[in-house]
C-alpha cells in the first residue's frame, strides 16, 4: 500500500534562517507531488507541484523553492525565512489529478 | 491560475439538520473534481473524485453532484452529526499547461452542535 511521510511535524524557526521540509512517498512510482500551504485564516494554497524528477512548477512567486531529486522525494526549501512564511505545510501525491490525492501529516511552521 | 470558489465559508448547524455546500470551478478543459474532508490536526481525506457531467456519488450520509458544463458541484450531508464537523475542501484539475495539478478552494468549515 502507498504511504506518504512528511517531517518534521512542527518547527519554530527565526526570521532569516533556512528551511528544509522533506516528503517521501512509498508504494507507488511516478506520482505527481505537491506542496500546499495554509496560512492563518486562509485556504490551501498550491505552492509547487512536480510531474517528474527535476520538474518543478511554481504557482506563487516567493522566497521558497522546491526540488525533486528522486522520483518519490519532494523537498521544500528556503534560504531565508520571512514571518509571512508561517503556516501549515502539506505535502501530497496523486496520479495526474484523476485519482484522489493523499496527504502527509503536515508541518506546522512558526517563524519568529 | 484556476480559481476554485467554495461557499459558504463557514456553516453552523444543529445535529440532525441536513446541509449542503457549493463548489464552483472553471468548466473549460475540465478533468476532475475532488471533495476532501479535513479535520483539525489531521490530513485531508478524499471523499469523492468525479469526472463526468451528471455524476452523483454517495458515501453514507454524504453525497455529491457534478455539473461540468456550468462548473459547479454540490456536497450534501443528510442528518448532520457532531463528528461531521470539519472543513470540506473541493479541488479541480484541468487539462492544459498545469495538467493534472489540483487547485483547491478555501473550504467550507462546518460545525455541528449536539
Amino acid at each position: 500500500s502507498q504511504t506518504i511521510h512528511q517531517w518534521p511535524a512542527t518547527l519554530v524557526q527565526p526570521v532569516g534562517s533556512p528551511l528544509s521540509l522533506e516528503c517521501t512517498v512509498e508504494g507507488t512510482s511516478n506520482p505527481n507531488l505537491y506542496w500546499y500551504r495554509q496560512a492563518a485564516g486562509r485556504g490551501l494554497q498550491l505552492l509547487f507541484y512536480s510531474v517528474g524528477i527535476g520538474q518543478i512548477s511554481s504557482e506563487v512567486p516567493q522566497n521558497l523553492s522546491a526540488s525533486r531529486p528522486q522520483d518519490r522525494q519532494f523537498i521544500l526549501s528556503s534560504k531565508k525565512l520571512l514571518l509571512s512564511d508561517s503556516g501549515f505545510y502539506l505535502c501530497a501525491w496523486d496520479h495526474q489529478g484523476w485519482t484522489e490525492a493523499f496527504f502527509g501529516q503536515g508541518t506546522r511552521l512558526t517563524v519568529v | 491560475i484556476l480559481n476554485v470558489e467554495q461557499s459558504p465559508q463557514s456553516l453552523h448547524v444543529q445535529e440532525g439538520d441536513s446541509t449542503n455546500f457549493t463548489c464552483s470551478f472553471p468548466s473549460s478543459n475540465f478533468y476532475a473534481l475532488h471533495w476532501y474532508r479535513w479535520e483539525t490536526a489531521k490530513s485531508p481525506e478524499a471523499l469523492f473524485v468525479m469526472t463526468l457531467n451528471g455524476d452523483e456519488k454517495k458515501k453514507g450520509r454524504i453525497s455529491a453532484t457534478l455539473n461540468t458544463k456550468e462548473g459547479y458541484s454540490y456536497l450534501y450531508i443528510k442528518g448532520s452529526q457532531p463528528e461531521d464537523s470539519a472543513t470540506y475542501l473541493c479541488a479541480s484539475s484541468n487539462y492544459g499547461g498545469s495538467q493534472g495539478n489540483l487547485i483547491f478552494g478555501k473550504g467550507t468549515k462546518l460545525s455541528v452542535k449536539p
